[in-house]
């Protein structure tokens, strides 16, 4: 069974830091491109970043890039997020997701929640 | 303006026909794009539910009943997500995504209610 697991959210101060992870299992993770996805409170789905298979290609959207870094350990079938620099608009649910063949997410985990407040 | 717009909310009776509509920007033209939709019902993540560029182009997540289709308004410039034979259990937000230069965007959202 296809299982995603995030971990690592938390309440932080604005300009903090913090990495979240996403444990996978039940598939083959070092063939598989992985995304993060956020969703504010009561707001909708915000695409984050995207990490190739093995880890040597990554993007982000505008609204994070130069502040968030995506990484992975294909040996411990994880997916990190780190986050730096935060702000009061990064508060939400992440969600990790499997990518199928660069088309759509078949698979989300559960989220973790960060929350940027002082 | 967003890449992709949705209504944001959408009430239909028990039983009738939902057409959820998610229209591309100006000068994004909706004929190059598969469009993918996706429920999240309160507390859950998003599941995906379908992939639709043509009559001839189309996929269905496994599991996801015939009820649910896709179609496209080239006039409108739109993708569309019809529900027929609608259930108290269609009761949930919706959302599409494209690829777009590479990178996923995802529309706002369109809360469907059944009453």
């Amino acid at each position: 069974e296809v299982q995603l697991v995030e971990s690592g959210g938390g309440s932080v101060q604005p300009g903090g830091s913090l990495r979240l992870s996403c444990g996978a299992s039940g598939f083959s993770f070092s063939t598989y491109v992985m995304h993060w996805v956020r969703q504010a409170p009561g707001q909708g789905l915000e695409w984050v970043s995207r990490i190739s298979h093995d880890g040597t290609v990554t993007s982000y959207a505008d609204s994070v890039k130069g502040r968030f870094t995506v990484s992975r350990d294909n040996a411990r079938n994880t997916v990190y997020l780190q986050v730096n620099s935060l702000r009061a608009e990064d508060t939400a649910v992440y969600f990790c997701a499997r990518d199928l063949n660069l088309e759509f997410f078949d698979y989300w985990g559960q989220g973790t929640l960060l929350t940027v407040s002082s | 303006q967003a890449v992709l717009t949705q209504p944001a909310s959408l009430s239909a009776s028990p039983g009738a026909l939902a057409s959820l509509t998610c229209t591309l920007r100006s000068g994004v033209n909706v004929g190059t794009y598969s469009i993918y939709w996706y429920q999240q019902k309160p507390g859950s993540p998003p599941q995906y539910l379908m992939r639709y560029k043509s009559d001839s182009d189309k996929q269905g997540a496994s599991g996801v009943p015939s009820r649910f289709s896709g179609s496209k308004d080239a006039s409108a410039n739109a993708g569309i997500l019809l529900i027929s034979g609608l259930q108290s259990d269609d009761e949930a937000d919706y959302y599409c995504m494209i690829w777009y230069n590479s990178v996923v965007v995802f529309g706002g959202g369109t809360k469907l209610t059944v009453l």
